[in-house]
């Protein structure tokens, strides 16, 4: 069972809002990630850290920011959310050895309205 | 370009029959290859890894092969059940880097019926 958890599992809001979603592991992982999932796709990685103080963009371009001020802690802001954004946010990480194993959170799911 | 095809993009079995998925990559340099189980409304969970010199590696029902020559990759599923029905995603690391470039399939979406 992964200890890695995300908040909220479901959001919904109005455009121009900002909103952040939490992620947190208890895994002691360097490695952590975003991921944006929308229906019958492949994930796109949009963020990563490979620890504290790291952040960089991943291959999906993204109006998102990411800070890693604490190990645990993984947190994706949006400041101005649109309908565009509407997708799964899947938050993931791993140790620090590629040993390609990722272990996700359950993801939320934002909705812009 | 890296790319990994999946097949079938969704599947209709009954309870207790076998299903076999297949995996087809290009990625190179290769470095692992995992098949995730995905339920709907949940994130992945990786259920096996394959290493270039692997063959074949089983986890309870589960059962994935590799054929590195051909670049292909399956996973078959004995005895289905109806907790087996999720998305089952193929996922290839290169060795590109120390944080290894994952590339990532559009998944088979699997439905077992009672």
């Amino acid at each position: 069972e992964a200890d890695i958890y995300q908040t909220p599992r479901y959001l919904v809001i109005g455009t121009g809002k900002k909103i952040t979603l939490e992620c947190s592991q208890t895994m002691g992982h360097d490695k952590m990630y975003w991921y944006q999932q929308d229906p019958g796709m492949e994930l796109h990685l949009i963020h990563y850290s490979y620890g504290v103080n790291s952040t960089e963009k991943g291959d999906l371009s993204s109006e998102s920011t990411v800070s890693r001020i604490r190990t645990e802690h993984f947190p994706l802001t949006l400041e101005s959310a649109r309908p565009s954004h509407t997708s799964q946010y899947l938050c993931a990480s791993s140790e620090a050895l590629n040993t390609g194993e990722l272990f996700f959170g359950e993801g939320s799911r934002l909705t812009v309205l | 370009k890296n790319q990994v095809e999946q097949s079938p993009q969704s599947l209709i079995i009954l309870e207790g029959k076998n299903c076999t998925l297949q995996c087809n990559y290009t990625v190179s340099p290769f470095s692992n290859l995992r098949w995730y189980k995905q339920d709907t409304g949940r994130g992945p969970v990786s259920l096996t890894i394959m290493t270039f010199s692997e063959n074949t590696k089983s986890n309870g029902r589960y059962t994935a092969t590799l054929d590195a020559d051909t670049k292909q990759s399956s996973l078959h599923i004995t005895a289905s059940q109806l907790s087996d029905s999720a998305s089952y995603i193929c996922v290839v690391s290169d060795r590109g880097s120390t944080l290894g470039r994952l590339y990532f399939g559009r998944g088979t979406q699997l439905t077992v019926w009672p």
